[in-house]
């Protein structure tokens, strides 16, 4: 039973504009997420973080906003780049867990039009 | 810097075959990961380790194998393989295994089994 979902699998958004990447989970332990960006025939790479005692984080052109109520955190870039296509996984774990064992959800594949 | 490497990139198996894939990090990471990627599921974790000689189970442990036996090094074993073990093969290294704490990935190992 997937804990973490991204009910997206693509997302098609034009160069300038917002994309937004959606991502729900069930676990209510959960109080750390993060979002990876993957390119082809590469790992994932860290992209930005969100702790449960925010509501919001920036870096940049990347901001994550989360709803503890309900479980539902979002992506937002603004604006969007040739350079964003690539798959985005949303992950979820307890900070307590100090084993730091992540749950990803499925990814969502953005391409980004000129 | 290498970071994490993975060896091989690309390997095809027959059924009940052996191999044994080699990760790499040399970022004196204590947490080392291996995780499979199938589509729509995500990246699954497979083992871990928290240390130099020691290992443990993750979510998808059934028919692998690791080992640590240097800190740098974390080894994903295939004693007999299997189809449903077609995947993609991600390790992963973290400095300390908080929740909260990033985790570095490798670029992959694209496994067929026939």
């Amino acid at each position: 039973d997937q804990q973490v979902k991204q009910n997206s699998p693509s997302l098609s958004v034009q160069e300038g504009r917002i994309s937004i990447l959606n991502c729900d989970y069930t676990n209510s332990m959960f109080d750390y997420f993060l979002w990876y960006k993957k390119y082809p025939a590469e790992g994932p790479t860290f992209l930005i973080s969100i702790s449960s005692i925010k509501d919001k984080n920036e870096d940049g052109r990347f901001t994550v906003f989360l709803n503890k109520s309900a479980k539902h955190l979002s992506l937002h870039i603004v604006p969007s780049q040739p350079g964003d296509s690539a798959v985005y996984f949303c992950a979820a774990t307890r900070v307590s867990d100090s084993w730091g064992k992540l749950q990803f959800g499925a990814g969502t594949q953005v391409v980004v039009t000129p | 810097n290498a970071g994490v490497t993975q060896t091989p990139k690309f390997r095809v198996l027959k059924t009940g075959q052996s191999m044994t894939l080699l990760c790499a990090q040399d970022m004196n990471h204590e947490y080392m990961y291996w995780y499979r990627q199938d589509p729509g599921m995500g990246l699954r974790l497979i083992h871990y380790s928290v240390g130099e000689g020691t290992t443990a189970k993750g979510e998808v442990p059934d028919g692998y194998n690791v080992s640590r036996l240097k800190k740098q090094n974390f080894l994903l074993g295939l004693e007999s393989a299997a189809p449903s073990q077609t995947s993609v093969y991600f390790c992963a290294s973290s400095w300390i295994g908080t929740g909260a704490n990033e985790q570095f990935f490798g670029p992959g190992t694209r496994l067929t089994v026939l």
